[in-house]
């Protein structure tokens, strides 16, 4: 086991395309999470899900981002016609079915940077 | 009022001292609590979980919880450079659902 993956790495995009991200989770981890890290602030919730449902969504994510599941494994975060706030550091992190009951492992992250 | 507060710092200790990272959270009920360690550039670490009130210990590692009072706080002794990095509370809220809440992390250097 290897741990979170993410990918890629960093991704720098002009300002209305669209990008998309990718976790590969912990294999016996079946929930997965998003968050978003800005500078100097702590990680920001996006959404997570249990197995390939996708249980809670934040208040504050633009309909421009969605994230899918679709065989449990694996996710997919996608923003359409990136802005220059949309710059930031997401993080894919998954868990037990405890949840966060039982902390989290997260991945290196995908760093965004929308010019 | 933030849900997970913590002072952004920086805290500055001189090696071998006690290094204190405070938290405080706002709903009475919470039940997990969690302090991740955070290089700069890398993701967080998870290095401590506390449940019950009282001090949770591993390593050089101290976790303290106080839920009457809605405090967490991480003791760090024999502190080392190597401890210099953003730490981070993370509460899984009684009203947040199966999620951790982030506060914004105290960076903390440690001094030769």
């Amino acid at each position: 086991d290897t741990g979170v993956s993410q990918n890629p790495r960093h991704k720098i995009t002009k300002r209305g395309q669209n990008v998309t991200f990718r976790c590969d989770p912990i294999s016996e981890h079946n929930r997965l999470y998003w968050y978003r890290q800005t500078l100097g602030q702590g990680p920001e919730f996006l959404t997570y899900f249990q197995n390939e449902a996708q249980l809670e969504k934040s208040r504050l994510l633009s309909d421009r981002f969605s994230a899918e599941r679709p065989k449990g494994s694996f996710s997919t975060l996608e923003i359409q016609r990136t802005e220059q706030g949309d710059s930031a550091m997401y993080l894919c992190a998954s868990s037990f079915t405890g949840g966060a009951g039982y902390g989290y492992t997260f991945g290196s992250g995908t760093r965004l940077t929308v010019v | 009022q933030k849900e997970v507060e913590q002072n952004s710092g920086p805290l500055s200790v001189p090696e071998g001292a006690i290094a204190s990272l405070n938290c405080t959270y706002s709903d009475r009920g919470s039940q997990s609590f969690f302090w991740y360690r955070q290089y700069s550039g890398k993701s967080p670490e998870l290095i401590m979980s506390i449940y019950s009130n009282g001090d949770k210990e591993d390593g050089r590692f101290t976790a303290q919880l106080n839920k009457a009072s809605q405090y967490v706080s991480l003791l760090i002794r024999d502190s080392q450079p190597s401890d210099s990095a953003t730490y981070l509370c993370a509460v899984n809220l009684e009203g947040g659902g199966n999620k951790l809440t982030f506060g914004t992390g105290t960076q903390l250097k440690v001094e030769l």
